[in-house]
């Protein structure tokens, strides 16, 4: 079946250092990914999206490639933030489009 | 923006209880889902609903689980005899459509169901 896998964390980074969450998944297909992040206390918000092949989603300083041929999506940003501490979670939607699939979520500390 | 509200933010239940976890989608949103998140867990689907029924669900959502459109802002989730596996953050979701390319899903803030 469908799954994702990411990066175990906690990933604990200073501010303004450069950020690679990895991201990879098994689908029949080609669905689409994105990425989900989850400020303490609060619900999952869409972060990013891709919905194919070499696309790129952007958001907040944030980006992440489609990746066919090595089945990725990592997340990078070249800069954190304090405020990016939070929990990121990627994931990959079904080709009914009605069912999400999350990895295990990375949560990110950056320190000032 | 309009958002996703989940009410209550925190309930406890004793095991063997009902409970019921109740959403307000977005207004002109068409598809809910509900998923949860077992403590240090991943977050797992549940199930989705669309046109007063059920369009989806996972293998978690076995005969103790229901879901229901009471009226025309209201999603709720109930599961009717609780157990302590139960225990968890429960997210509620909405889209336009089915959630590919411009329709993603929103998410409110969760309840979290505490079976003592």
């Amino acid at each position: 079946g469908n799954s994702v896998t990411q990066m175990e964390g906690p990933v604990t980074l200073s501010e303004e250092a450069f950020l690679t969450i990895n991201c990879t998944y098994t689908a029949t297909g080609y669905p689409s990914l994105f990425w989900y992040v989850q400020y303490p206390g609060e619900g999952l918000q869409l972060l990013l999206k891709a919905t194919k092949a070499d696309d790129k989603g952007s958001n907040k300083g944030f980006e992440a490639t489609y990746r066919k041929e090595t089945t990725s999506f990592h997340l990078e940003k070249g800069s954190v933030q304090v405020s990016d501490s939070a929990v990121y979670f990627c994931a990959q939607i079904n080709n009914a489009g009605n069912m999400l699939t999350f990895g295990g979520g990375t949560r990110l500390m950056v320190k000032p | 923006e309009p958002e996703v509200t989940q009410t209550p933010s925190h309930q406890v239940t004793q095991m063997g209880q009902e409970v019921i976890l109740r959403c307000v989608p977005i207004s002109n949103h068409l598809y809910f889902y509900w998923y949860r998140q077992i403590l240090g867990q991943k977050v797992e689907f549940l199930v989705s609903f669309y046109n007063n029924e059920i369009s989806e669900k996972s293998e978690i959502f076995d005969d103790q689980f229901s879901v229901e459109r009471p009226d025309g802002s209201n999603f709720t989730l109930k599961i009717r005899s609780t157990k302590l596996e139960d225990s968890a953050m429960y997210f509620c979701a909405s889209s336009q459509q089915t959630g590919v390319g411009n329709s993603p899903l929103h998410f409110g803030n969760g309840t979290r169901l505490t079976v003592t």
